[in-house]
């Protein structure tokens, strides 16, 4: 069974700062997905990998499968970033999602 | 572009009755999934459909909880006897393949509230 962890559970900041979310798990993966969770509850995928890194305009996601751990990276943060980061990960034999239980971003203006 | 949509956005519901909570997945996505979030607390896997059958069920699934694909557009989730502890957000998700890692599309969820 997959643990993910996340942090941290809850991340201030001021506008255009730089934010990172960690994110770490405890067995091997296929995938490694980062979504995004607004206060209305919807939840929207962001990035989905498996190696390496990806980008969004200021969104940006690294991953280490050695080391079994993502990190997620905000630049020039703005209030409307402000959300619910949700890590989750695809086992190695499955489809479901395995989540972790989120960092509440709020970015003040 | 296309969407996976929820219906009803909220449900309210007495003890012991039963519900279904419907999703249209997007339309040439071939793996549906039902997602349960209990307030406060992380996402849970329910179970996911692939071919008209379970292709995998957690052990939240019990017999209480079924999952339907009535026609070609429709993804359902019953619960037959609803208690207390099922009041929680459900979210429908499907994806185009199965094959580990495929990005999944979330509904907008359904907030299910048994009294």
């Amino acid at each position: 069974k997959n643990e993910v962890e996340q942090s941290p559970q809850n991340l201030t900041a001021q506008e255009g700062e730089f934010i990172t979310i960690n994110c770490s798990y405890s067995v091997g993966i296929s995938a490694l997905h980062w979504l995004q969770q607004h206060p209305g509850g919807g939840i929207v995928s962001l990035f989905m990998l498996s190696s390496g890194k990806k980008k969004h305009g200021r969104l940006i996601a690294t991953i280490n499968i050695q080391e079994k751990h993502s990190s997620l990276h905000i630049t020039a943060s703005h209030p409307r970033d402000s959300a619910v980061y949700i890590c989750a990960v695809n086992g190695g034999s499955n489809y479901k999602l395995t989540f972790g239980k989120g960092t509440l971003l709020t970015v003040n203006p | 572009e296309p969407e996976v949509t929820q219906t009803p956005s909220h449900q309210v519901t007495q003890m012991g009755q039963e519900v279904i909570l419907r999703c249209v997945p997007i339309s040439n996505h071939l793996y549906f999934y039902w997602y349960r979030q209990i307030l406060g607390q992380k996402v849970e896997f329910l179970v996911s459909f692939y071919n008209n059958e379970i292709s995998e069920k957690s052990e939240i699934f019990d017999d209480q909880f079924s999952v339907e694909r009535p026609d070609g557009s429709n993804f359902t989730l019953k619960i037959r006897s609803t208690k207390l502890e099922d009041s929680a957000m459900y979210f429908c998700a499907s994806s185009h393949a199965g094959t580990r890692g495929n990005e999944q599309f979330f509904g907008p969820g359904t907030r299910l509230t048994v009294l």
